[in-house]
């Protein structure tokens, strides 16, 4: 079965880039999303279609597809930026990463 | 920006059924595929079932298949998900979340989550 492979947890500076990855096979030739959830909040879309950013999201946050990676980059890292990360393609069903907690410390 | 409101979040017995609701406030629900999406306490999230826009075909996790069953009520803007044999590892929040541009897409709004618990 298609699965998305994220790390557990990523620490970064304040200031500093942080930078989120999510493998699965062949995902350079599919779409991929990222969300943010924060503790006792819904989760909200970051990115779509591997690197667009919705409107209302900062410029900070940008991502990048090549080959079985996506990756979410987080420039200038806030302390509000702390917060799980998801990352979510499709291969016949929906898939979602286990999901990244960043810390920003 | 659309919103949604989940409902009929309940504590229920291993066996036992529940059906959960999704509230839409614009018109344009009709027009979008729809999908419910569950994350169990501390855990990550999971795609549960998703619903084209004009309900004519459904999909679903292997994990609920033949238990659960998604509809819509465009003309209510309504979601629903009944959940029928419930099990403990049906415990979670479940969110209502509209796909964009096909039930293959990226989830572009979410609702609060409503929860589900399953124990005795």
């Amino acid at each position: 079965s298609f699965d998305l492979t994220q790390p557990p947890s990523v620490s970064v500076s304040p200031g500093q880039t942080a930078t989120i990855t999510c493998s699965g096979h062949n995902l350079g030739f599919k779409s991929t999303s990222w969300y943010q959830q924060k503790p006792g909040q819904s989760p909200v879309l970051v990115i779509y279609q591997n690197s667009r950013r919705p409107s209302g999201i900062p410029e900070r946050f940008s991502a990048s597809t090549s080959g079985n990676t996506a990756t979410l980059t987080i420039s200038g890292t806030q302390a509000i930026d702390e917060a799980d990360y998801y990352c979510q393609a499709w291969d016949a069903k929906t898939v979602f990463g286990g999901g990244t907690k960043l810390t920003v410390l | 920006d659309v919103q949604f409101l989940e409902s009929g979040g309940d504590l229920v017995q291993p066996g036992g059924s529940l059906r959960l609701s999704c509230a839409a406030s614009e018109r344009t629900f009709q027009y979008y595929a729809m999908t419910w999406v569950r994350q169990a306490p501390g855990k990550g999230l999971e795609w549960v079932s998703s619903i084209t826009d004009n309900g004519g075909s459904t999909y679903y996790a292997d994990s609920v298949k033949g238990r659960f069953t998604i509809s819509r009520d465009n003309s209510k803007k309504m979601l629903h998900l009944l959940m029928t044999s419930l099990r403990a590892e049906d415990s979670a929040v479940y969110f209502c979340a509209r796909v964009i541009p096909d039930w293959s897409g990226y989830h572009s709004s979410w609702g609060q989550g409503t929860l589900v618990i399953v124990s005795s």
